[in-house]
């Protein structure tokens, strides 16, 4: 079956700007989390949502925010871009039922100029 | 946030050789712990897990050992190959919190 799916693979924006990213999770998994990785900080959580509701957050500003839908696909978006930003953004799906692993996507790439 | 490091950032090894991974937890109260791989361009890959009531499993090429009395975790990769050159992250689960903790990667090379 499909892996996890996330687009774009790198995106390139300005400060300021802000961005949506996009997250596919496997067919039948109800929960998408996402996570922040640089090389400085490691795999950092920021949210993660099941059945359409965030469930849980880290510590972030609100400038990072997320949303899933119906269909489980999630997005997340970052407003006011700064530089710090600049990232690897992982998104990793899971039944959401009981404690079990991710599936983690390839990632997208954002580079904030 | 929870710490969850390595002891040690990277590991050279020859080929052929068994690799072992270290990774300290801090929170007692985790029960669920996971290895994942990270290619270069490639997110995390789940490798193998364990449950506190646990304290070895054992995979294709890799065991995970737990030990809970003073909270440490291993990767042994035996028969290390040149594919197994990567990231390596250990994961910790604290119950009721419906995420994970992960450590700053050991880098694994593997010289052929």
């Amino acid at each position: 079956k499909a892996g996890v799916t996330q687009t774009p693979r790198y995106l390139i924006k300005t400060r300021g700007q802000q961005v949506t990213l996009s997250c596919s999770p496997i067919s039948g998994h109800r929960s998408v989390s996402w996570y922040q990785q640089t090389p400085g900080q490691g795999l950092q959580f920021l949210f993660e949502y099941f059945s359409e509701t965030q469930r849980n957050k880290g510590n972030f500003p609100g400038r990072f925010s997320g949303r899933q839908f119906s269909n489980s696909r999630s997005e997340m978006n970052v407003s006011t871009l700064e530089l710090g930003d600049s990232a690897l953004y992982l998104c990793a799906s899971s039944s959401g039922t009981g404690v079990v692993g991710y599936t983690f996507g390839s990632g997208t790439r954002l580079t904030v100029v | 946030g929870e710490s969850v490091g390595l002891h040690l950032p990277t590991l050279s090894v020859q080929e052929g050789d068994n690799s072992i991974i270290n990774c300290a937890y801090s929170n007692s109260a985790s029960d669920y712990f996971i290895w994942y791989k990270q290619e270069s361009g490639k997110g995390p890959q789940f490798i193998i897990d364990i449950r506190s009531n646990m304290d070895k499993r054992q995979g294709q090429r890799v065991t995970v050992l737990l030990n809970k009395t003073v909270k440490h975790l291993s990767l042994q990769i035996a028969a290390t190959q040149p594919g197994d050159s990567a990231v390596y992250f250990c994961a910790e689960n604290i119950p009721n919190f419906n995420k994970f903790y992960f450590g700053s990667g050991t880098k694994l090379n593997v010289k052929p």
